[in-house]
C-alpha cells in the first residue's frame, strides 16, 4: 500500500505565527487533499492541491489563511498563518496513488497558545 | 449539498454481538461511499468501498439508493473493532476522493 509522510506530527505554536506542514508521497498523484480535524469533531476538506495551478479552496477557507504549494507530483505544503487558538485541530493530507482508495497521512496535531 | 450523517456517535456492543453502523447521505449526483476506520493510535485508514462489494474483516455495506444509506455491518463484534468508523462519500467521479466525511461512530467492543 501507499505510503504518505507527513510532517511535523505535533507541534505548539504562539499565536500570530506560521506553521508549515509537508505531505510526502511515495508514488506520483495528480491530486492532494487538506484536511481539518476540530477537537471532537470529524474531517472538513481545507482544499485541493494541483500540481501545476493554485489549489481549490472549500468554502469557509482561503489562500491567504492556508496557502498550499504542490511543487511536484509526490510533494506537498499546507501553512497555516497567523496562527490563533481556534486553529488548533490536525491537519491531515490524503492523496489517491491507486484509484478509489485514498489514503492518508498521520496528521499534524498543531496547538496554538 | 452534498452530506454524510452518522447518527449515533458512540455504539457499544458486547463481543459475539452484531454491530450495525448507520451512515445516511444526500447527494444529487451517482455516490461513491466509503467506510474508513481509525484504530486508536493509528492513521485513517480505509475499510471498504461499495463499488468493491467486498468484505473486510468480516465488514460489510450495501449502498441502497431507495433509502440513501450505506450501513456497515458485522455479525459476530470482536474485540479489535473498537475504533472509530467514518462513512465518507467521494464528491469526485473517476476514484479522485475528495471526500465529504460523516462526524464519526466510535465503536465500543465489550468482554
Amino acid at each position: 500500500s501507499a505510503v504518505i509522510s507527513q510532517k511535523p506530527s505535533r507541534d505548539i505554536c504562539q499565536r500570530g505565527t506560521s506553521l508549515t506542514i509537508q505531505c510526502q508521497v511515495d508514488s506520483q498523484v495528480t491530486m492532494m487533499f487538506w484536511y481539518r480535524q476540530q477537537p471532537g469533531q470529524s474531517l472538513t476538506l481545507i482544499a485541493t492541491a494541483n500540481q501545476g495551478s493554485e489549489a481549490t479552496y472549500e468554502s469557509g477557507f482561503v489562500i491567504d489563511k492556508f496557502p498550499i504549494s504542490r511543487p511536484n507530483l509526490t510533494f506537498s505544503t499546507l501553512t497555516v498563518s497567523n496562527m490563533s487558538p481556534e486553529d488548533s485541530s490536525i491537519y491531515l493530507c490524503s492523496a489517491t496513488p491507486q484509484e478509489g482508495k485514498a489514503f492518508f497521512g498521520q496528521g499534524t496535531r498543531l496547538t496554538v497558545v | 449539498a452534498q452530506r454524510v450523517t452518522q447518527p449515533e456517535k458512540l455504539l457499544s456492543v458486547f463481543k459475539g454481538a452484531p454491530v450495525e453502523l448507520k451512515c445516511n447521505y444526500s447527494y444529487s449526483g451517482s455516490p461513491e461511499l466509503f467506510w474508513y476506520v481509525q484504530y486508536s493510535r493509528q492513521r485513517l485508514q480505509l475499510l471498504l468501498r461499495h463499488i468493491s462489494r467486498e468484505s473486510i474483516k468480516g465488514f460489510t455495506a450495501d449502498l441502497n439508493k431507495g433509502e440513501t444509506s450505506f450501513h456497515l455491518k458485522k455479525p459476530f463484534a470482536q474485540e479489535e473493532d473498537s475504533a472509530m468508523y467514518y462513512c465518507a462519500l467521494d464528491l469526485l467521479t473517476g476514484g479522485g476522493n475528495k471526500l465529504t466525511f460523516g462526524t464519526g461512530t466510535q465503536l465500543k467492543v465489550e468482554l
